[in-house]
This record gives structure tokens, C-alpha cells and sequence, in this order.
């Protein structure tokens, strides 16, 4: 079956732009997760979704970061005002449940922030 | 704090050998681990996981052990292949519905 995509795959944008980045789960998943992947680092969480309510917050650097999720299933990251220090691979996951399982990832959404 | 870390940030082996990539984790609290293989431009793709309640876990072709006592984690690559050339993380759930990623390992196949 289909697995998570994410778009776009790529977004230059200049500093202080907002940029949306869409994560596209696996049908049926109901627990969603956003990462950010800097040059050559670990992955670094931002924000869980369970449902299309966002119990975990903690990860997000910023109040220029924002996500929602619809539907329980689309989810949208939102960066406002970005900075070149946003630029990073950002990646979404997705389970079948929340908790201690698997987790899915797709592609990622590489965005520089000139 | 929480933390995984891994003993080696690159390894090379020869084509045909086994490679062992190791990892530390820090929260005795952990109780799931897992094994994800990137390679370059793609996202993280699920190797092999485990749970606290084993210390033993095989997949095709790949291993992963648990040492609780000294909080240890490691994926064994039988026979390596071109293919096997990516970064590997491992990852804990220590809890609080998140898994926490180690830095990588840059696994290179040499001919």
C-alpha cells in the first residue's frame, strides 16, 4: 500500500517567509509525528499527534512553529518569520497506534532558508 | 536526560563480512528499541526493533541485542552488501509517546 508522503520535497525560501510543509500519512494511522533532521545529525521531535489532537507540544523550538492535523489524517507543519537556522530536512512519521511502536516515515521535505 | 548515542561515527567493512553497529542508551526506563537504516535523500526506513522483555531479536539477515544491564544495544549485518552502505540510528521509547534517536552510524561497504 501507499506509505507516507510528504510535500514538497524540496522549498527554498527567503528568511522571513512562512512556509507550509504537508505530511500525508498512512491511511489508517491514527498517531502522527513530526521530526527535523539537520546536516549530518539525528532526528529531533517536534510534535505528536494522536487523533487530531496534539498532546506533546514540548518539541517545537519556537512559536514561529505551529502544526495542525485534520481529519485525523492530513497534517500541516507551519514555520512563520523562518530563519536560516530552520533550514533542515523535516520529517514526518506515522503509526498505527500511539505508544511504543513502529513508526513510518516518508521522504521528508528539505527546506533552505536563504 | 534522556539520550542514545552510538560507540562509532562511521564504520567501514569489506564486502561479504559481518559489521556490528553499537549504540548506549541512557533511560533504564526504556522499553522499546528500534533499528532504522537511512539512506542518502530518503527518510528513515525500519530495520528491526525489540522489546525490553528480550534480549534477542533476528530479521533476515540482521540481529539486534539488548543488554539491559549496561544498557547496550546492537545490530549485527550478516554478510554485507553494497546495499547495506547508509546511516544507521537507533532510537528508545523512553515514554511520553516519543522515540529518541541516537546521532547515526555511516556504515561504508568496501569491494
Amino acid at each position: 500500500g501507499a506509505g507516507v508522503s510528504q510535500s514538497p520535497s524540496n522549498k527554498v525560501t527567503e528568511k522571513g517567509k512562512d512556509v507550509e510543509l504537508r505530511c500525508d500519512p498512512i491511511s489508517g494511522h491514527t498517531a502522527l509525528y513530526w521530526y527535523r533532521q539537520s546536516l549530518g545529525q539525528g532526528l529531533e521531535f517536534l510534535i505528536y499527534f494522536q487523533g487530531n489532537s496534539a498532546p506533546d507540544k514540548s518539541g517545537l523550538p519556537s512559536d514561529r512553529f505551529s502544526a495542525e492535523r485534520t481529519g485525523g489524517s492530513v497534517s500541516t507543519l507551519t514555520i512563520q518569520r523562518t530563519q536560516q537556522e530552520d533550514s533542515a530536512v523535516y520529517l514526518c512519521a506515522s503509526s498505527p497506534r500511539q505508544g511504543p511502536y513502529e513508526q513510518y516515515f516518508g521522504p521528508g521535505t528539505r527546506l533552505t532558508v536563504t | 536526560g534522556e539520550s542514545v548515542g552510538l560507540h562509532l561515527p562511521t564504520l567501514s567493512v569489506q564486502e561479504g563480512d559481518n559489521s556490528i553497529i553499537n549504540c548506549a542508551y541512557s533511560n533504564s526506563a526504556s522499553d522499546y528499541f528500534i533499528w532504522y537504516k537511512q539512506e542518502s535523500g530518503k527518510g528513515p526506513q525500519f530495520i528491526i526493533d525489540i522489546r525490553s522483555n528480550m534480549d534477542k531479536r533476528q530479521g533476515q539477515r540482521v540481529t539486534v541485542l539488548l543488554n539491559k544491564t549496561v544498557k547496550h544495544l546492537s545490530l549485527q549485518i550478516a554478510a554485507t552488501q553494497p546495499g547495506d552502505s547508509a546511516v544507521y540510528f537507533c532510537a528508545e521509547f523512553p515514554g511520553a509517546q516519543k522515540l529518541v534517536f541516537g546521532q547515526g552510524t555511516r556504515l561504508t561497504i568496501n569491494p
